[in-house]
């Protein structure tokens, strides 16, 4: 069974970083293209991000380019979202998500709250 | 990367088929068969119905299809059953390489 577990949301400060993580089980993870999504609260879903299955291509929203960095270790099956320079625009719950031809998101992990405050 | 367009809401009676509209540009859904849609139940994460237009995953009703015409996507529920209230999204792939969903749907079963 395909399982994606999302940590590292938190409370940060505007201006600030975080790295969220997901850990992938239950499939061949480097075969498959991973992607961030995120939903703000009441509100509708933001494709954020997506990386290759080898990690050698890389994609970003508009709205977090230059500030945000995906990366994948397939050695540990893992997916990164390196967040910078967040903005109070930036609160969300941030899901993980794995990928499929044609299609961002195929299975999605439960989400990590990210809370951007003073 | 603007969003893609879709009615904030549709309802429909028990048993009826209802039709969400999903519109963008060439630059996105009708540029490529990479529309996508899913469906997502009050604190639950988003679940995969349709996938390439017109794909069903495995496990997913047949009364969930999808289509496209144009710049417009759809998605049909047909005998429209309780379990089906939920919101739902399209999305579709884009010219720039990257992805890009519709706001949303909320569907009410009368």
């Amino acid at each position: 069974e395909v399982q994606l577990s999302e940590s590292g949301g938190g409370l940060v400060q505007p201006g600030g970083s975080l790295r969220l993580s997901c850990a992938a089980s239950g499939f061949t993870f480097s075969s498959y293209a991973m992607s961030w999504v995120r939903q703000t609260p009441g509100k509708g879903l933001e494709w954020v991000s997506s990386v290759s299955g080898g990690g050698h291509a890389a994609y970003y929203a508009d709205s977090v380019k230059g500030r945000f960095t995906i990366s994948r270790d397939n050695s540990k099956n893992t997916l990164y979202l390196q967040m910078n320079s967040l903005s109070v625009d930036d609160t969300a719950l941030y899901y993980c998500g794995k990928g499929r031809f044609g299609v961002p998101v195929d299975v999605w992990g439960k989400g990590t709250t990210v809370t951007v405050s003073s | 990367q603007s969003a893609l367009t879709q009615p904030a809401s549709v309802s429909g009676s028990p048993g009826q088929s209802i039709t969400i509209s999903c519109t963008g540009t060439s630059s996105d859904v009708g540029g490529f068969n990479y529309v996508s849609w899913y469906q997502q139940h009050p604190g639950r994460a988003p679940k995969l119905m349709i996938y390439e237009v017109s794909n069903r995953p495995s496990g997913v009703s047949s009364r969930f299809s999808g289509s496209k015409s144009g710049n417009t996507a759809s998605l049909t529920i047909s005998g429209l059953q309780a379990e089906d209230e939920a919101d739902y999204y399209c999305n579709s792939y884009t010219s720039a390489s990257t992805w890009v969903f519709g706001g949303g749907t909320k569907v009410t079963v009368l």
